[in-house]
């Protein structure tokens, strides 16, 4: 079983077009995060999210936008693509409690704007 | 802030060898969490171990150590006797409540037959 599954593996899309990566987890986190690999492999936070708070880099633009239905997903969805948002986003999801538990990574989607 | 650095970018050894990979943190919260990841050429991030900040206890899994020194906030990872499975990037990562989890850089590690 998946812990934290994302779909699609790979999209390819045109500049200027709107598209949109699911996110789902079965680990009953509290807590959700997106993450952009660039292509130097640094990974940067863009957004975490639980059932209170929203907590947004400041450094993502306003085009990227995430949406949670319920607990267990966070999709990310980002208008009119640029060919800078090229990238691998990883999703993931943690407990963070009052213990603290590691991040659970998706499989990443490779996302190439031409 | 919240800041990872992991200074090597790219270390590569002869399989058998011993590699340390570095890894300094910084923080001013008292409570926090370091990790350490592994991303092998097939792109998934693999979670190796968790530190708290409270347990500074050396911890060995296998080929697999790991040095937490809060003194000098490190958390360094060896792999002894490095297999070429190991070739990888690998990156360590801090987690304060404030923060949610910040990465380093990353290592490439490329260990040769």
């Amino acid at each position: 079983d998946t812990a934290v599954s994302q779909t699609p593996k790979y999209l390819v899309t045109q500049m200027g077009n709107d598209k949109s990566i699911k996110c789902e987890q079965n680990l009953g986190h509290d807590t959700m995060y997106w993450y952009k690999q660039d292509s130097k492999k640094f990974l940067k936070i863009m957004f975490s999210y639980n059932n209170k708070e929203l907590i947004i880099n400041e450094t993502v633009p306003n085009r990227f936008s995430p949406k949670s239905p319920d607990k267990a997903h966070l999709n990310l969805h980002i208008n009119s693509l640029e060919l800078g948002d090229s990238a691998v986003y990883f999703c993931a999801s943690s407990f963070p409690g009052t213990g603290g538990t590691e991040a659970f990574f998706g499989q990443g989607t490779r996302l190439t704007v031409v | 802030a919240q800041k990872v650095t992991q200074a090597q970018t790219e270390i590569s050894v002869v399989e058998k060898e011993d590699v340390t990979l570095d890894c300094v943190y910084e923080t001013r919260d008292t409570t926090y969490y370091l990790f350490w990841y592994k991303q092998p050429p097939s792109g998934e991030l693999v979670f190796l171990i968790r530190r708290n900040s409270f347990d500074e206890q050396n911890e060995i899994s296998g080929r697999y150590s790991w040095n937490f020194q809060k003194s000098t906030s490190s958390f360094n990872f060896t792999i002894t006797a490095s297999q070429v499975v190991d070739s990888a990037v690998y990156f360590c990562a801090l987690f304060t409540y404030g923060q949610n989890f910040v990465f380093g850089p990353g290592t490439r590690l490329s260990v040769l037959p």
